[in-house]
């Protein structure tokens, strides 16, 4: 099983509408979830981190825990061309440091 | 804003030679890490360095890899004897510390490493 799932798309959009990013993680004794976008030939950059169960907004992004499933997802709203790229999910186990990442879910928003 | 810098940005190098891929993390961050991604696969943890020791490291950074820290401001990592499967995307990231609050990592922009 691997350690952190994601759907690799892609995922198409019109502008404007809702993007929703799906990810299950198999530790369960893991602590801390991140969403990082990655464009094409460039370095992750976080978008947000979640640690407790429940949602957590920022500005368009809302990120949603649920350690019950194991599950977190991530909704992007007023989804803008700008917003193409690669979606990675990434848990920290528990105790550990590493980040551990999904092969991550391409988006593609079209205007 | 401070950022993760990472030189040089491309390197080429022969199988068989050893290479160093320097890192300069942010200023106040005591946890430094290792990444690499191979062309069209996950991003890959290979270790985390804190208080000049190893601290954490996966099954990929084996004796062929090294890290350091050798000033105040870089931080490194040695690859002794390229091999081609090591080509692919090195990126040095840093964080804070390891608790749940500070422990966000920050990404560099990466070396690529092509070995020949």
């Amino acid at each position: 099983q691997k350690e952190v799932e994601q759907n690799s798309g892609p995922l198409s959009v019109p502008e404007g509408a809702i993007a929703s990013l799906n990810c299950t993680y198999s530790d369960r004794g893991s602590q801390s979830f991140f969403w990082y976008r990655q464009y094409s030939g460039k370095s992750p950059e976080l978008i947000m981190f979640i640690y407790s169960n429940g949602d957590k907004e920022d500005g368009r992004f809302t990120a949603q825990l649920n350690k019950a499933s194991q599950y977190v997802s991530l909704l992007i709203r007023d989804s803008q061309p700008s917003d193409s790229a690669t979606y990675l999910c990434a848990v920290i186990r528990q105790a550990g440091t590493a980040l551990i990442f999904g092969k991550g879910t391409t988006l593609s928003v079209s205007s | 804003e401070p950022e993760v810098t990472q030189t040089p940005s491309h390197q080429v190098t022969q199988m068989g030679q050893e290479v160093i891929l320097r890192c300069v993390p942010i200023s106040n961050h005591l946890y430094f890490y290792w990444y690499r991604q191979i062309l069209g696969q996950k991003v890959e943890f290979l270790v985390s360095f804190y208080n000049n020791e190893i601290s954490e490291k996966s099954e990929i950074f084996d004796d062929q890899f090294s890290v350091e820290r050798p000033d105040g401001s870089n931080f490194t990592l040695k690859i002794r004897s390229t091999k081609l499967e090591d080509s692919a995307m090195y990126f040095c990231a840093s964080s804070e510390g390891r608790t749940r609050t500070s422990g966000t990592q920050y990404f560099g922009p990466g070396t690529r490493l092509l070995v020949l």
